[in-house]
């Protein structure tokens, strides 16, 4: 099975732009089936999809979030990526990249802690 | 927008004791339901889908049930390592792909 690692800055500042890499390793990112996406948590709260992008670049975000995120991907690279721009202290998390099969998710990055502070 | 509402929020019980955990969506999701398992720490893995199938590597002791839009979520003998938080996850038309809340398991 694919392992999911993210990379990334751990810290950025307020009004800035968040940008994250996942890369996949195990198995081709190119794939009719799964689709890769970012979820993240904030600290002591529950899960939040963000969006998830296809092997031909179709992407599908969030709606509470789609005006400040883009998601790129690189089959060559096996990765992909996520930007979140004009973040602010609310967008304190831990980000997972993870697989989507069919609805669920699996596997799972081991998650990124980002921080938005000046 | 599907809202899935856990319930209880916090379960305290203790090893090789029975655990019922609920999930209920505020419209039907037929079987098209996950649940997930989540250590401090760690991210969350993925336990089953489609409300009652076992994903790889879980023990027979987790099962789940329900359709529609009650679900349960069931560990027959608690093992030390099962206390955790459990979500359950669903999917919306948009798409969208909302979780719930968690029901966090602990020993008593």
């Amino acid at each position: 099975q694919e392992q999911l690692q993210e990379s990334g800055p751990g810290l950025v500042k307020p009004s800035q732009t968040l940008s994250l890499t996942c890369t996949v390793t195990g198995g081709p990112l190119r794939s009719i089936v799964y689709y890769w996406s970012w979820i993240r948590q904030r600290p002591g709260k529950g899960l939040e999809w963000i969006g998830y992008i296809y092997e031909n670049g179709d992407t599908y975000y969030n709606p509470s979030l789609k005006s400040r995120v883009t998601m790129s991907i690189d089959t060559s690279k096996n990765q992909f990526s996520l930007e979140m721009t004009s973040v602010s202290a609310a967008d304190t998390a831990v980000y997972y990249c993870a697989k989507r099969t069919t609805y669920w998710f699996d596997p799972w990055g081991r998650g990124t802690l980002v921080t938005v502070s000046s | 927008d599907i809202v899935l509402t856990q319930s209880p929020a916090t379960l305290s019980l203790s090893p090789g004791d029975g655990a019922t955990l609920s999930c209920r969506a505020s419209q039907s999701v037929r079987t098209d339901l996950a649940w997930y398992q989540q250590k401090p720490g760690q991210p969350p893995r993925l336990l089953m889908f489609h409300a009652s199938k076992r994903a790889a590597g879980i023990p027979a002791r987790f099962s789940g049930s329900g359709s529609g839009t009650d679900f349960t979520l069931t560990i027959s003998s608690l093992e030390p390592e099962d206390f955790a938080v459990y979500y359950c996850q669903v999917r919306d038309s948009l798409p969208m792909y909302p979780f719930g809340q968690g029901t966090r398991l602990e020993i008593k």
